[in-house]
């Protein structure tokens, strides 16, 4: 069974800071692994995909890695900025449906 | 914008009743996936619709059942509501089931079960 987690649970940074954004998966027969950035209240937007075959996708700020043998991914959020404050979920695809299995976010927070 | 769209944005019910929600696909979208998300937490996969029938489904009760129709929007019902059923609601739209397809998410309903 597919699990999926991620560290940490939060992050508070100092604006300008980068950082890295961590999750791991238990299960490497996946399509794809998705991340999304979600707003208090608000549903799911999302930032990169990477394709299984892929090692890296870059968005902007935003650069996630994929490393499927070990099960990781990393998005890296270069100089953080206020309007970055959101929680961030890491999924994987996978499946006969191709549902998505999410880890339970990451909350950041950039303080000015 | 995905295009996809939810209704209602949100609303309360109480412990017993029943409730439906609805989502509008993605133009050209033939496939609807329904998603749970409890506060703190990721959201689940409750059961996905493809071409009007059931096409997989996660570990949720029968009392969680939908529908979908020919212009391929649907609905998720829930009966006999329960405390634990307050969440966000989250439903995504696909060109196709399985495999790598993308999946466009809708910006949720919000239940509260009182």
């Amino acid at each position: 069974k597919q699990e999926v987690t991620q560290i940490p649970a939060a992050l508070s940074v100092p604006e300008g800071e980068n950082l890295v954004l961590n999750c791991s998966f238990t299960d490497s027969a996946i399509y794809n692994l998705q991340w999304f950035r979600q707003d208090p209240g608000k549903g799911l937007t999302s930032l990169l995909l990477i394709q299984s075959s892929q090692r890296e996708q870059t968005s902007g700020r935003l650069n996630a890695s994929l490393d499927k043998s070990s099960g990781r991914s990393t998005l890296y959020i270069a100089a953080s900025q206020p309007g970055d404050s959101a929680t961030y979920l890491c999924a994987v695809q996978g499946g006969s449906q191709g549902n998505l299995i999410f880890g339970k976010g990451t909350k950041l927070s950039v303080k000015p | 914008e995905t295009g996809v769209t939810q209704s209602p944005t949100h609303l309360i019910k109480t412990r017993g009743q029943q409730v439906t929600l609805r989502c509008s696909s993605q133009s050209g979208h033939n496939t609807v996936s329904w998603y749970q998300q409890a506060l703190g937490q990721g959201p689940q996969f409750i059961f996905q619709y493809y071409r009007e029938e059931e096409n997989g489904r996660g570990n949720f009760p029968p009392r969680f059942s939908g529908l979908q129709f020919p212009n391929y929007s649907s609905e998720l019902n829930v009966n006999a509501l329960e405390l634990d059923d307050s969440a966000l609601y989250l439903c995504a739209s696909s060109l196709g089931s399985g495999g790598a397809v993308t999946q466009y998410f809708g910006p949720g309903t919000r239940l509260l079960v009182l």
